[in-house]
């Protein structure tokens, strides 16, 4: 069964940084490009990042570019986003997801707050 | 980017009735590359059509995408209580992707 299961959400203040990891289980992780989706409470789901098979190519909506940056590490079946400058627009849950979105993660909700 | 636009915005419904969602694209794309989600409060979405035609795993056939160019459609054939949820399409070919701002389908 695929699992997916995000961690490393919380409270931060604004102008802080957070990493969000994803373990995944249950299929071969190095097989396939994952991403991250956010939602703001209430609000619809917004693509926020992608990354390949093999880490090698990356892409990041224009609202988080330069700010985050999607890394993973097929020996252990995670998938990370690293967040910096953070600003109260970014609070969200975040989740995780195979491929375009065939699987998704429960989320975890960052809140970015003083 | 490609601009998706859903309507409805929300759709009152009883159990039984046939529910047609649109999503519309600001320019022509592959079908290939057009998805539908079911989300319930709480829960992360879910896929439901992928390739704008093809039901995902376990997806009840009373769930139907059809649709080319700029214009999709998803296709409830008789609402079942569970059915009653935001549905979301998703353009996936390339960077960025984009997603509709959902359609509501509750309880009339």
């Amino acid at each position: 069964e695929v699992q997916l299961l995000e961690s490393g959400g919380g409270l931060v203040q604004p102008g802080g940084s957070l990493r969000l990891s994803c373990a995944a289980s249950g299929f071969t992780f190095s097989s396939h490009d994952m991403s991250w989706v956010r939602q703001a409470p209430g609000k619809g789901l917004e693509w926020v990042s992608s990354i390949n098979d093999n880490g090698g190519n990356s892409y990041h909506a224009d609202s988080v570019k330069g700010r985050f940056t999607i890394s993973r590490d097929n020996s252990k079946n995670t998938l990370f986003l690293q967040m910096n400058s953070l600003t109260a627009e970014d609070t969200a849950v975040y989740y995780c997801a195979r491929n375009a979105g065939t699987h998704w993660g429960q989320g975890t909700l960052v809140t970015v707050s003083s | 980017e490609i601009v998706l636009t859903q309507s409805p915005g929300t759709l009152s419904l009883s159990p039984g009735e046939r529910v047609t969602l649109s999503c519309r694209t600001s320019q022509s794309i592959s079908s290939g590359y057009l998805a539908w989600y079911q989300q319930k409060p709480g829960q992360a979405p879910r896929l439901l059509i992928y390739g704008a035609s093809i039901r995902a795993t376990g997806i009840p056939d009373r769930f139907s995408g059809s649709g080319s160019g700029t214009d999709f459609i998803l296709t409830i054939r008789r609402l079942e209580p569970e059915d009653f949820a935001v549905y979301y399409c998703q353009y996936y070919g390339a960077s960025p992707w984009t997603f509709g701002q959902g359609t509501k389908v509750e309880i009339k």
